[in-house]
């Protein structure tokens, strides 16, 4: 199985301010054939399912506003929060869908 | 707009059973791969079963492999997870998640729906 890390496991970040999450995995999520990584980002808040963020390591979901990015490839990615808003308090969860669908164990993002 | 609803979930007692559905609406379903995945009590996220948009092709954890059987009813828009033989540790709220593209990440998920098990 392919075993995805995220640091740190908390993050407290002035409103405002960049916020920065880091996802690595045991092996490659990069399949040479098509040149993309099959590393996705979720956003769950309290009593809520996760909400796709990201996808492909760094197409956004429809909707989901420009202030989330990812980045990366291979076996080390970000998920950047350009400029902190209240309502993006939540814990955040990559996934490797390169082999079968494994999660980090999620990032919970306050404010400081 | 898509929805996903889940239903079943419940207290049972530790070797029993527990059917769970997910009724889908607002897409093609039969278009669609759909998966169960679960979430502990404050814990991460956990894939459990996968099913293609046929049925043919079925993938489970291995933590549920031999116990938990998934299926779908592409006339009646809806996807099964009938769960059998419980331990204390599939205790979690168990989402249905519809399939991006065929590629395995989720763009569309439930709201949840909590098995309890214990005794």
């Amino acid at each position: 199985d392919i075993v995805m890390t995220q640091s740190p496991d908390s993050l407290a970040v002035s409103l405002g301010e960049r916020a920065t999450i880091n996802c690595k995995s045991s092996q490659s999520v990069l399949y040479s054939s098509n040149n993309k990584n099959y590393l996705a980002w979720y956003q769950q808040k309290p009593g809520q399912p996760p909400k796709l963020l990201i996808y492909w390591a760094s197409t956004r979901e429809s909707g989901v506003p420009d202030r989330f990015s990812g980045s990366g490839s291979g076996t080390d990615f970000t998920l950047t929060i350009s400029s902190l808003q209240a309502e993006d308090v939540a814990v955040y969860y990559c996934q490797q869908y390169y082999i079968g669908a494994t999660f980090g164990q999620g990032t919970k993002l306050e404010i400081k | 707009q898509v929805q996903l609803v889940e239903s079943g979930g419940g207290l049972v007692k530790p070797g029993g059973s527990l059917r769970l559905s997910c009724a889908a609406s607002g897409f093609t379903f039969s278009d669609y791969y759909m998966s169960w995945i679960r979430q502990a009590p404050g814990k991460g996220l956990e894939w459990v079963s996968y099913i293609s948009s046929s049925g043919s092709t079925i993938y489970y954890a291995d933590s549920v492999k031999g116990r938990f059987t998934i299926s779908r009813d592409n006339a009646k828009n809806s996807l099964y997870l009938q769960m059998n033989s419980l331990r204390a540790e599939d205790t979690a709220v168990y989402y249905c998640a519809r399939d991006h593209d065929y590629s395995n990440y989720f763009d569309y998920w439930g709201q949840g729906t909590l098995v309890t098990v214990s005794s």
